[in-house]
């Protein structure tokens, strides 16, 4: 139990152009889901906090009108990197909080390479 | 949430047990203590948590002193697929604005 999906894994794309990411908990209801970003050699750092059906919470630094994050149901969120640049190129993990709020669950992580 | 404190690398053999200490010093009273790991280019796994008592489950055990000022994570039999980055995290248990916080965690090398 307590599986979050993220899709796709690895994405290429060109300077200019946007990316979505799928965040799914595939066995539990989440409320809340977060959206880390990891550099090489880096621990995790946290952009974002997501309440299903309200706006994101940002942390400091992080652009909200660059990383888009829409928060629709209790077991999907999105993350849309904007007009992604090769700095954006990174290692993204979801992560889906049970409806107890007791255990934050990760996903895989999705690699982006903007070239 | 409260910082924790690492040590950065540790080595282990395969079949012994790992003892990885955390120093969470200013951990208030309603902080838990979460530990995570992460194998290379995968997210982080939950492994365990809790407040003040010991804690036990199918992957490991977690020992927090008296004072709440550190705990340990055992692995009671370390094998090479255990080769990974632990995490501490100290959490406010409640409440939408919890959150996880990774520091630099400890790198544990399992060895033949």
């Amino acid at each position: 139990g307590a599986v979050v999906s993220q899709h796709p894994s690895w994405v290429i794309c060109k300077s200019g152009t946007s990316v979505k990411i799928e965040c799914r908990s595939l066995d539990f209801q989440a409320t809340t889901m977060f959206w880390y970003r990891q550099f090489p050699k880096q621990s995790l750092m946290l952009m974002a906090t997501s309440n299903e059906g309200s706006k994101a919470t940002y942390e400091q630094g992080v652009e909200k009108d660059k990383f888009l994050i829409n928060h629709a149901s209790l077991t999907l969120s999105t993350l849309t990197v904007t007009s992604a640049h090769p700095e954006d190129s990174s290692f993204y993990i979801c992560s889906a909080r049970d409806l107890r709020g007791e255990t934050q669950y990760f996903g895989p992580g999705t690699r982006l390479l903007v070239l | 949430d409260a910082k924790t404190t690492q040590p950065p690398s540790m080595d282990c053999a395969e079949g012994r047990a790992a003892n990885l200490p955390c120093n969470h010093s200013t951990i208030s009273g309603n902080e838990y203590v979460y530990w995570y790991r992460q194998i290379h280019s995968q997210g982080p796994q939950y492994i365990i948590h809790g407040l003040k008592n010991n804690e036990t489950n199918e992957m490991a055990s977690l020992i927090i002193t008296e004072d709440r000022k550190s705990s340990t994570l055992i692995l009671p039999h370390a094998t090479l697929r255990d080769t990974a980055v632990y995490y501490c995290i100290v959490r406010v248990f409640t409440g939408t604005a919890s959150k996880l916080t990774f520091g630099t965690g400890t790198r544990l090398q399992v060895t033949l």
